[in-house]
């Protein structure tokens, strides 16, 4: 069974500081996503990372995928508090018919001022 | 061009009930994917639905069943709710296998 394990599960980090959040998953896929969720509201994408070695960045935020080691990494750069969310990576399985995503548990990020 | 739009936004109901949650898809998409987020967790992938029929379904019970119009909504039934029912219920629509785009989300709750 597909598991996609995000670490860690919370972050509290003073602003100015760099951080990175990592994914772990345990099949073959060649495209994962990464959302942002604000409480009670619904997902927003940030990245959608399609190949070994994709790397793509969004102001603060760089994201990056490593297919052979099956790890996504997102990298927080000098946080500000407007990062304060919760992020989370998801694994796109291709199936005989259609597709589908498999979530981690999601990183709970607080940055402190 | 509008996105993903569910509807209702939000909805009460009691054990026992039955309730019907409503999605439609982003102009250009045919294929409507459900997903189930408890308070506290990752989406769950509920199943997908295209040219009106199911054609992949994640780990959940049959009181939970779906169904997709010719012009590609789709909708969201759950039978019997039990009070673990209680989630963020999120539609998905996507061409083909294609990058999913999320919707606002319907917060269910059952007492």
């Amino acid at each position: 069974e597909l598991k996609v394990e995000q670490n860690p599960l919370f972050l509290s980090m003073q602003e100015g500081k760099n951080y990175t959040i990592y994914c772990n998953y345990s099949t073959t896929s060649d495209r994962l996503y990464w959302y942002r969720q604000d409480p009670g509201k619904s997902l927003e994408s940030l990245f959608v990372l399609l190949s070994n070695g994709a790397v793509k960045q969004e102001g603060r935020l760089m994201a990056s995928l490593d297919t052979k080691a099956r790890l996504s990494t997102l990298h927080i750069t000098a946080a500000v508090h407007d990062l304060s969310a919760t992020y989370f990576c998801a694994v796109d399985i291709f199936m005989e018919y259609g597709n589908k995503l498999v979530f981690g548990a999601g990183t709970i990020l607080r940055v402190k001022s | 061009d509008a996105g993903v739009t569910q509807s209702p936004t939000h909805l009460i109901k009691t054990r026992g009930q039955q309730v019907t949650l409503r999605c439609s898809p982003k102009s250009g998409h045919d294929t409507v994917s459900w997903y189930q987020q408890a308070l506290g967790q990752g989406p769950q992938f509920i199943f997908q639905y295209y040219e009106e029929e199911e054609r992949q379904r994640g780990n959940f019970p049959d009181r939970f069943s779906g169904h997709q119009y010719p012009n590609y909504s789709s909708e969201l039934n759950v039978n019997a709710l039990l009070l673990g029912d209680s989630a963020l219920y999120l539609c998905a629509s996507t061409s083909g296998v294609g990058t999913q785009y999320f919707g606002p989300g319907t917060r269910l709750t059952v007492l």
